[in-house]
């Protein structure tokens, strides 16, 4: 069976600091990992994606995500921290031979300090 | 273009009632997914339709039943209401690969909110 682990249920960084949100997942064949975020209020919204290729995965608004087999990670980084970043990320896995389901880690909430 | 668009975006219903919530897909897109979002958690995967035909479904009792119209649009079905159900359901659209597999890209509507007293 699938599964994610997201590390940290709550960070907090400054405006302009690196942005490091942790994802370990679970799989007993290949899979297809993503980042979604979700604002207040609002439903989920795809920030990038990893099916196969290339292991570095760049996604919209600065963010991005490695694949790292031998570690099962795949945590997103983003340089610079902006007050718009602050939102609930969520890490999430599907593989393409199960059933149609994608899953979805708890999330992390991310807050920006001024 | 028009995005997934869910209704009613809020409802307060008693234990025991029945709901039905309802989703459109975007245009073009055959396969609809219902999520249950707890406040405080990830979603929970409730089913996958893909061409009128249930494709997948969660851990989730036989209160819970959907189904997916001609037009790809969806109805999510929840008898005997538990204050449990209190949740945000999120309804996501997506155009699947092969055999109606999801590959993940999952483009969601902004949930209906449902309360139970």
């Amino acid at each position: 069976a699938q599964s994610v682990t997201q590390l940290g249920s709550h960070v907090s960084v400054s405006e302009g600091a690196l942005v490091l949100l942790r994802c370990n997942y679970s799989s007993s064949v290949p899979p297809y990992l993503f980042w979604y975020v979700q604002y207040p209020n609002q439903g989920l919204q795809l920030l990038l994606k990893y099916t196969t290729g290339a292991t570095l995965v760049k996604g919209i608004n600065g963010f991005e995500a490695e694949f790292k087999k031998s570690e099962t990670s795949f945590h997103l980084t983003k340089p610079s921290a902006h007050m718009s970043d602050a939102a609930e990320y969520f890490c999430a896995v599907s593989v393409w031979s199960s059933a149609s389901k994608i899953i979805f880690g708890s999330g992390t909430r991310l807050s920006i300090r001024p | 273009d028009a995005g997934v668009t869910q209704s009613p975006t809020h409802l307060i219903k008693t234990r025991g009632q029945h709901v039905t919530l309802r989703c459109s897909p975007i245009s073009g897109h055959k396969s609809v997914s219902w999520y249950q979002q707890v406040l405080g958690q990830g979603p929970q995967f409730i089913f996958q339709y893909y061409e009128k035909e249930e494709r997948g479904r969660g851990n989730f009792p036989d209160r819970f039943s959907a189904r997916q119209f001609p037009n790809y649009s969806s109805e999510l079905n929840v008898n005997a209401l538990l204050l449990g159900d209190s949740a945000l359901y999120l309804c996501a659209s997506s155009q699947p690969g092969l055999a109606g597999m999801n590959t993940g890209e999952l483009f969601f509507g902004e949930g209906s909110r449902l309360t139970v007293l």
